[in-house]
Parts: C-alpha cells; sequence; structure tokens
C-alpha cells in the first residue's frame, strides 16, 4: 500500500465554491506533513504546513487527524489562480513520501 | 524563491550514454535531494546528501550516482541513460532534516533519451 494515497481528481468546481481535498497515510510514525502545490510543468512549492492543531492561511485550512491517519487541505472562495495539483506529503526521518498530487481545475 | 539553479533545463540523449545533471544553491543548506517525477508515480527520492561528501540512497536510486563535492552543488549522474529513466528531474533542498523542514524545489530538468 502507498505510504501516502490521495484522490488524483480532477476536482471541477466553480469559481467562489468551497472544495475539500484529504489524504490518508499509512505510517503512523510520519512525524510531519505538508501540503504543497504544483501548477503544470513547474516544481512543486510549499503551500502549508499542517499542524495538529489544525492552521488557516487566508482561504486554505489544513487539518491532521493522527487517530484516523488523514489529513485534509479545505479552500474557501477558490479562484482561478487556484487551478494547480495539490500534493500532500508526509515526513519520516529523512524521507518525505509525497502523494501523486490532486488536480484542481476551478472554472468561471 | 530558494536559490536553486537546475542545469541543463532541458536535454535529449541517446541511450548507453552518460548524463549528468547539475543542482547549485546559494542558501548554504545542508541537506540536498534528487527527486524524478513520472506520471501515475508522483515524486520519487533518487538520492539524498547530508552534507560535503555524505550522501545515500532514495527509493529509486538504481542506474544512479550523485556527488556532493561542495555545499553548494549536488551532481546527478546516469552512468548509461535507459529510456526508462526518461522524467522530470527535481533538485530539493531543506535547511534541516526533512521532518522539520519542507523542501524547496529547484524548476526541474526535463531529461528525454531516445
Amino acid at each position: 500500500r502507498k505510504e501516502v494515497e490521495q484522490d488524483p481528481g480532477p476536482f471541477n468546481v466553480p469559481e467562489g465554491a468551497t472544495v475539500a481535498f484529504n489524504c490518508t497515510y499509512s505510517n503512523s510514525a510520519s512525524q510531519s506533513f505538508f501540503w504543497y502545490r504544483q501548477d503544470c510543468r513547474k516544481e512543486p512549492k510549499l503551500l502549508m504546513s499542517v499542524y495538529s492543531s489544525g492552521n488557516e492561511d487566508g482561504r486554505f485550512t489544513a487539518q491532521l487527524n493522527r487517530a484516523s491517519q488523514y489529513i485534509s487541505l479545505l479552500i474557501r472562495d477558490s479562484k482561478l489562480s487556484d487551478s494547480a495539483t495539490y500534493l500532500c506529503v508526509g515526513a519520516g526521518s529523512y524521507q518525505l513520501t509525497f502523494g501523486k498530487g490532486t488536480k484542481l481545475s476551478v472554472i468561471p | 524563491d530558494a536559490g536553486i539553479t537546475q542545469s541543463p533545463r532541458h536535454k535529449v540523449t541517446e541511450t548507453g550514454t552518460p548524463v549528468t545533471l547539475r543542482c547549485h544553491q546559494t542558501e548554504n543548506h545542508r541537506y540536498m535531494y534528487w527527486y524524478r517525477q513520472d506520471p501515475g508515480h508522483g515524486l520519487r527520492l533518487i538520492h539524498y546528501s547530508y552534507g560535503v561528501k555524505d550522501t545515500d540512497k532514495g527509493e529509486v536510486s538504481d542506474g544512479y550516482s550523485v556527488s556532493r563535492s561542495k555545499t553548494e552543488d549536488f551532481l546527478l549522474t546516469l552512468e548509461s541513460a535507459t529510456s526508462s529513466q526518461t522524467s522530470v528531474y527535481f533538485c530539493a533542498i531543506s535547511r534541516t532534516k526533512e521532518a522539520n523542514s519542507p523542501l524547496h524545489f529547484g524548476n526541474g530538468t526535463r531529461l528525454t533519451v531516445t
């Protein structure tokens, strides 16, 4: 079983919609989690870290549920510029494990 | 943006030829990584380095070697390129061990092996 799994999508949502991505992880020893954003033919860029208490950055909210071993990303008031692939990442010791990504398309 | 430069940005090479990709950073970060990204697989770790002359294998290291003779440079070599190594290669750096700090990626090298 892949250590980090996420729905590949695509998620096609209208502008202004709220969209949520979930990601499950199998390694209970994972210490840290992140969400990265990757635009087409570009490098991944850190969107936000995920803390146990949950964290919010503007329209983005990330949450971690260690008991159920999943993390989530909520995007409110979607913008066209949010269209990208979102990568869920779990960190153990030296290794980061990347999910395959969830593609989001925000439609006018 | 973190100061990470990958070269070349694009390369087409023939099967059986050696290829070296370069990653150069100006952040003085200790940790450097090489990943490859392929459709259906996501990002997979090839090799990483935790200091000058200190390197280790990642998940998909077969057919690849690395060298780090200076803090700022991390080289990835395909000793004898194969078509299965056609991919997008990303270098990444981090200030501390991955569990404590996120990665910053270079803008990638698109390698095609014909």
